[in-house]
């Protein structure tokens, strides 16, 4: 499978735990962003990387939340001090240019 | 500020029968529209972009800037339809994806 990967396909952790998740673009994909889908919603931007750099947060990426792509290849996302609040589907995306082409997601659980 | 709103949470139609899914936008610039699908167990995967103007599947959908509208087609529905539907808007200057809430089509035999 050349689309991009997700890992862990699904997490369940307890209130106050840190998680991270890990995420895979297509190779030759500059451009790689994170989305975040509550049940009833759609998706909603977290951010955004070129590259290695991290060009655009939503507000919504409170201080807990922490995103890397340290070589330019995978991204990782980091929630600290888990809420249930944060129990969602964590999706990545990569696009060389326009369309962006999903991964199937990180759910997350928080009890 | 940028703003996709779906009205309809579920259609449900025959198959055979014409679906029109909803979606208005809100954005001061030039926008780019997409449709993207999401079938059962499956990916959100780009279904169709409005700059490209094509088909896709048997679905239209045509950039209304005066309504400020992106409304999704189809004349006749198939079973294989059946699926969640998401409008998403990307500004002029900007990389990331603002979606609707999305569209439940449910395509009856």
């Amino acid at each position: 499978d050349t689309g991009v990967s997700q890992n862990p396909r699904h997490k369940i952790t307890k209130r106050g735990q840190n998680v991270t998740f890990r995420c895979d673009p297509i190779s030759e994909h500059n451009r790689l962003y994170w989305y975040r889908q509550t049940l009833g919603q759609g998706p909603e931007f977290l951010t955004y990387f070129q590259n290695e750099a991290q060009l655009e947060k939503s507000r919504l990426l409170s201080d807990r939340f922490s995103a890397e792509r340290p070589k330019g290849s995978f991204s990782t996302l980091e929630i600290q001090r888990t809420e249930q609040g944060d129990s969602a589907m964590y999706l990545c995306a990569s696009s060389p240019v326009g369309e962006q082409f999903f991964g199937p997601g990180t759910r997350l659980t928080v009890l | 500020a940028q703003r996709v709103t779906q009205p309809e949470k579920l259609l449900s139609v025959f198959k055979g029968a014409p679906v029109e899914l909803k979606c208005n936008y809100s954005y001061s610039g030039s926008p780019e529209l997409f449709w993207y699908v999401q079938y059962s167990r499956q990916r959100l995967q780009l279904l169709l972009r409005h700059i490209s103007r094509e088909s896709i599947k048997g679905f239209t959908a045509d950039l209304n800037k005066g309504e400020t509208s992106f409304h999704l087609k189809k004349p006749f529905a198939q079973e294989e339809d059946s699926a969640m539907y998401y409008c998403a808007l990307r500004g002029a200057a900007g990389n990331k994806l603002t979606f609707g809430g999305g569209t439940r089509v449910l395509v009856k035999p």
